[in-house]
C-alpha cells in the first residue's frame, strides 16, 4: 500500500535561517506532487506542484523554492525565513491520472521566530 | 474563475444524529470532480468522498454520502449516525478536469456533542 511521509512535524526557526522540509511518497511511481501552506483558521493554499522529476510549478510567488530530486521525494526550502512563512503545511500526492483525489501527510507546523 | 462556498462556518450536533454540511461552487465547465476532505484536530487532511461531475449518481462511503445538484451547482455532505470522532473542520473543494490545482472552501468546523 501505498504512503505518504513528512517531517520534520514541529518546527521553530529563527527570521533569517533556512528552512527544508521533505516529504516522501512510498508504494507508487511517477505521483504527482503537493505543497501546501495553510493559516491559522483557514483553507489551503497550493505553493507548488510537480508531476515528475526535476519538473516544479509555482503557484504563488515568495520566499519559498521547491524541488524534486527522486521520483518519490519532494522537498521544500527557503534560504532565508521570513515572519510571514509561519503557518501548517502539507504535502500531497495523487496517482497519475489527475483528479483521484490526493492523500496528505501528516503536515509540519512551522513557526518562525 | 471558479470559487467554493461553505455558508456554515460552524455547526454543532448531538452524537447519533444526522448532520448536512453545505458546499455550493461556481464555474463554467462542465467536467470537474468535487471533494470533501476531514480536518480532525491532528490537522491531517483527510478525504472523505470524492464525485464526478459527469455521475449523475451520488457517492456513498458508509455514513458519509453527498447530494450532488449539478445545475444547482450544490454538492452538500450528509453524516449519518455522527460520532464523535466526526468532530472537525470539513473542507469542500474543487477540480477542473485535467488541472492540478484544487479550489477550497473555507471550511464547516462540526462538533460533535456526546
Amino acid at each position: 500500500s501505498q504512503t505518504i511521509h513528512q517531517w520534520p512535524a514541529t518546527l521553530v526557526q529563527p527570521v533569517g535561517s533556512p528552512l527544508s522540509l521533505e516529504c516522501t511518497v512510498e508504494g507508487t511511481s511517477n505521483p504527482n506532487l503537493y505543497w501546501y501552506r495553510q493559516a491559522a483558521g483557514r483553507g489551503l493554499q497550493l505553493l507548488f506542484y510537480s508531476v515528475g522529476i526535476g519538473q516544479i510549478s509555482s503557484e504563488v510567488p515568495q520566499n519559498l523554492s521547491a524541488s524534486r530530486p527522486q521520483d518519490r521525494q519532494f522537498i521544500l526550502s527557503s534560504k532565508k525565513l521570513l515572519l510571514s512563512d509561519s503557518g501548517f503545511y502539507l504535502c500531497a500526492w495523487e496517482p497519475g491520472p489527475l483528479n483521484y483525489g490526493y492523500t496528505f501527510g501528516s503536515g509540519t507546523r512551522l513557526t518562525v521566530v | 474563475a471558479q470559487t467554493v462556498t461553505q455558508s456554515q462556518p460552524e455547526m454543532s450536533v448531538q452524537e447519533a444524529e444526522t448532520v448536512t454540511l453545505s458546499c455550493t461552487y461556481d464555474t463554467s465547465e462542465n467536467n470537474y470532480y468535487l471533494f470533501w476532505y476531514k480536518q480532525p484536530p491532528s490537522r491531517q487532511m483527510i478525504l472523505v468522498i470524492r464525485q464526478e461531475a459527469y455521475k449523475q449518481q451520488n457517492a456513498t462511503e458508509n455514513r458519509f454520502s453527498v447530494n450532488f445538484q449539478k445545475a444547482a451547482k450544490s454538492f452538500s455532505l450528509k453524516i449519518s449516525d455522527s460520532q464523535l470522532g466526526d468532530t472537525a473542520m470539513y473542507f469542500c473543494a474543487f477540480l477542473m478536469d485535467s488541472n492540478y490545482q484544487l479550489i477550497w472552501g473555507a471550511g464547516t468546523k462540526l462538533i460533535i456533542k456526546p
